[in-house]
């Protein structure tokens, strides 16, 4: 166990459905980021978050959005649902902008 | 644009042969190096990580990476495996620049079947 929460566990929505994925950090840690693992893409960084402020964009598409509350969990948004973005979705924690980074469980996102 | 590649998809081993996956990335400047293991069904979990100093690094359950800069490699070894290390390996990199941020690169993951 990592210390990284991630809910909903698996998430089976319609295209065009909006949904909300939440990731609390490790105790401490100051920064959150989240990946998207698919099977043509591979892991593929979408966005960090530290201490409130984002720090680094990556290949995040404008229907996806991220914040970071004050208590430091996180949460990201998915709009307009498409069936291509059925993936695995990792979020991760770190104590700073570049420590090692820790993992949660993943939430698994199926859109039919 | 950087990338990490990781030369074999999937590996099947039986236990006790010896393992070496490997790893090359590409971006000229300094970078800090991992390896993270995937169990079925779990999450990613850290092996071992290069940020300076030497450069043969030791991790978690037996394995080390020896980083050879002229190379831009970093490959994963493990003298004997078990059974239990079946599993999917990525390599990840965050290349150190100007802008200061976590952010890793991946590679596309081994897939490691070892046979008991």
């Amino acid at each position: 166990d990592s210390g990284v929460t991630q809910t909903p566990k698996h998430l089976i929505t319609a295209t065009g459905q909006r949904v909300t994925l939440r990731c609390s950090p490790r105790s401490g840690d100051l920064s959150v980021y989240w990946y998207q693992q698919s099977l043509d893409q591979g892991l593929q960084f979408l966005i960090q978050y530290y201490n409130g402020e984002e720090r680094a964009k990556g290949n995040i598409l404008e229907r996806f959005s991220a914040q970071q509350f004050p208590d430091l969990h996180s949460e990201l948004n998915l709009s307009s649902l498409e069936l291509g973005d059925s993936a695995l979705y990792f979020c991760a924690s770190s104590t700073t902008v570049t420590d090692t980074q820790y993992f949660g469980p993943g939430t698994r996102l199926t859109v039919l | 644009a950087q990338s990490v590649s990781q030369h074999n998809h999937h590996v099947i081993l039986s236990e006790a042969a010896s393992l070496e996956l490997g790893c090359n990335y590409s971006y000229g400047g300094t970078v800090n190096l991992f390896w993270y293991v995937q169990y079925p069904g779990q999450h990613l979990q850290l092996l071992l990580k290069y940020f300076s100093g030497d450069p043969l690094v030791k991790g978690i359950k037996g394995f080390e990476a020896e980083f050879i800069k002229s190379k831009f490699s970093f490959n994963l070894r493990k003298p004997s495996v078990q059974w239990s290390d079946t599993a999917e390996y990525f390599c990840a990199v965050r290349p150190i620049g100007s802008s200061n941020t976590g952010k890793l690169i991946f590679g596309q993951g081994t897939t490691l079947q070892v046979k008991p």
